[in-house]
């Protein structure tokens, strides 16, 4: 168990929709990142939160948005739904700005939402 | 940017050691991650390795940094059948951003 939980696990959408997918992040850290890792790849970062900022963006449209609040919890909003958006979208959580080779370096990933885009 | 490499697939049989390789680009990044994946699962952290050492053990498993060869690998001793799953290999940079390869298919064969 990593601590780090997503919501929803599964979700169906139509093309031109909008859909948002939550994450909490594991206690004590203070960083968010997400991926989304389509079907035979490996998961590609699409941006990354820290202390309520946008703090590194992945090669991703500006249709993919995200918000971290306060609780360090995180939310990634996808608007205009295209079919290859289906993918696993995960969500890592870490702490930032501490000194190399603590424990505390670990990143933990929850187990992701499957996103399928009809 | 980043490139992370890794065979797709090796099949041993139950009992033999496994080894999955990766190469990567970054020689600036910080720590070396091995991340497992079942299917319709999320990704579990096997372990990791500081760039600044060259081997580490975790019961089973021995990872290897080759720094010079931008190398590292993953050994898994006495496989079992419940090690079959995809290991990703990953690059993190020092803004805590993953890079990851493909991943390997491990078929493990009773």
């Amino acid at each position: 168990e990593t601590g780090v939980t997503q919501s929803p696990t599964h979700l169906i959408k139509t093309r031109g929709q909008q859909v948002t997918l939550r994450c909490s992040s594991q206690s004590g850290h203070n960083t968010v990142s997400w991926y989304q890792q389509a079907l035979g790849q490996g998961p590609q970062f699409i941006f990354q939160y820290y202390r309520e900022e946008e703090n590194g963006r992945g090669n991703f449209p500006p249709r993919f948005s995200g918000l971290q609040f306060p609780n360090y919890s995180s939310e990634l909003n996808v608007n205009a739904l295209e079919l290859d958006d289906s993918a696993l979208y995960l969500c890592a959580s870490s702490l930032a700005g501490i000194p190399p080779g603590r424990r505390d370096t670990e990143a933990f990933f929850g187990q992701g939402t499957r996103l399928t885009v009809v | 940017g980043e490139d992370v490499e890794q065979s797709l697939f090796l099949s041993v049989r139950e009992g033999d050691s496994s080894v999955i390789n990766c190469t990567y680009t970054d020689s600036s990044s910080t720590y070396l991650y091995w991340y497992k994946q079942e299917p319709g699962a999320g990704l579990q952290l096997l372990t990791y390795i500081f760039s600044n050492m060259d081997m580490k053990q975790d019961q089973r498993l021995t990872v290897l940094l080759n720094k010079k060869d931008k190398h590292l690998s993953l050994r898994i001793a006495d496989t079992q059948t419940g090690d079959s799953a995809i290991y990703f290999c990953a690059e993190r940079d020092n803004f805590n951003k993953f890079y990851f390869g493909s991943g390997t298919k491990l078929n493990v064969k009773p």
